[in-house]
């Protein structure tokens, strides 16, 4: 497709579960961020690949998140032993470089019971 | 200071006025500055970038850009209920040793009927 493509759309799990959310980027682009939004807030930034390089991971808010991104394209973001509170929409944004705009994906709705 | 600080409102506005919506960065290296429109349980999307000091027009949007007071606005003019949304401010520069887009937390925009 054209545009960020992110999956699922929906995620309900129990609590304790583990979960693997994807982002599928625009062709080409090399920058790839994935935020988090509880209802009525504004983006959290949790990380951050650009190219090859190291990615900045200081939004990540615990140890039992981590994300990768494989061969420079998908990304899959990974949260451990899930909690009531990671309840929220996970929102992965791609752009061309350092310096240019990024686009939105849909967003994973998470929803831990 | 936050990076990248706006006005959490809502800013309400009768419809047909003029709403001006305003950001504030903390990096003077800035390059790059965005608006975004995020409509309630969608992804932000892009409506304006600007890189040079000055105005940019767009339709009814005016972004103006002011580097030495490191600010950026965004004008709708002739404001439409379409136009409720949050607006986010995003700012490409350097965080945390990272050249990559930082988000303001938004400013909710109510235009009154």
């Amino acid at each position: 497709g054209a545009g960020v493509s992110q999956s699922p759309s929906n995620k309900v799990t129990e609590k304790g579960k583990d979960v693997e959310l994807r982002c599928d980027p625009i062709s080409g682009h090399t920058a790839l961020y994935w935020y988090r939004q509880s209802l009525g807030q504004g983006l959290e930034f949790l990380i951050y690949f650009q190219g090859n390089s190291a990615p900045d991971k200081s939004g990540l808010p615990s140890d039992r998140f981590s994300a990768e991104r494989t061969g420079g394209s998908v990304s899959t973001l990974t949260i451990q032993r899930t909690q009531q509170e990671d309840s929220a929409v996970y929102l992965c944004a791609t752009g061309w470089g350092m310096n240019t705009e990024a686009f939105f994906g849909q967003g994973t709705r998470l929803t831990v019971v | 200071q936050k990076e990248v600080e706006q006005n959490s409102g809502p800013l309400s506005v009768p419809e047909g006025a003029i709403a001006s919506l305003n950001c504030t960065y903390s990096d003077r290296g800035s390059q790059s500055f965005f608006w975004y429109r995020q409509y309630s349980g969608k992804s932000p999307e892009l409506i304006m970038f600007i890189y040079s000091n000055g105005d940019k027009e767009d339709g009814r949007f005016t972004a103006q850009l002011n580097k030495a007071s490191q600010y950026v606005s965004l004008l709708i003019r002739d404001s439409q209920p379409s136009d409720s949304a949050t607006y986010l401010c995003a700012v490409n520069g350097n965080s945390g040793g990272y050249q990559k887009v930082t988000f303001g937390t938004g400013t909710k925009l109510q235009v009154i009927p």
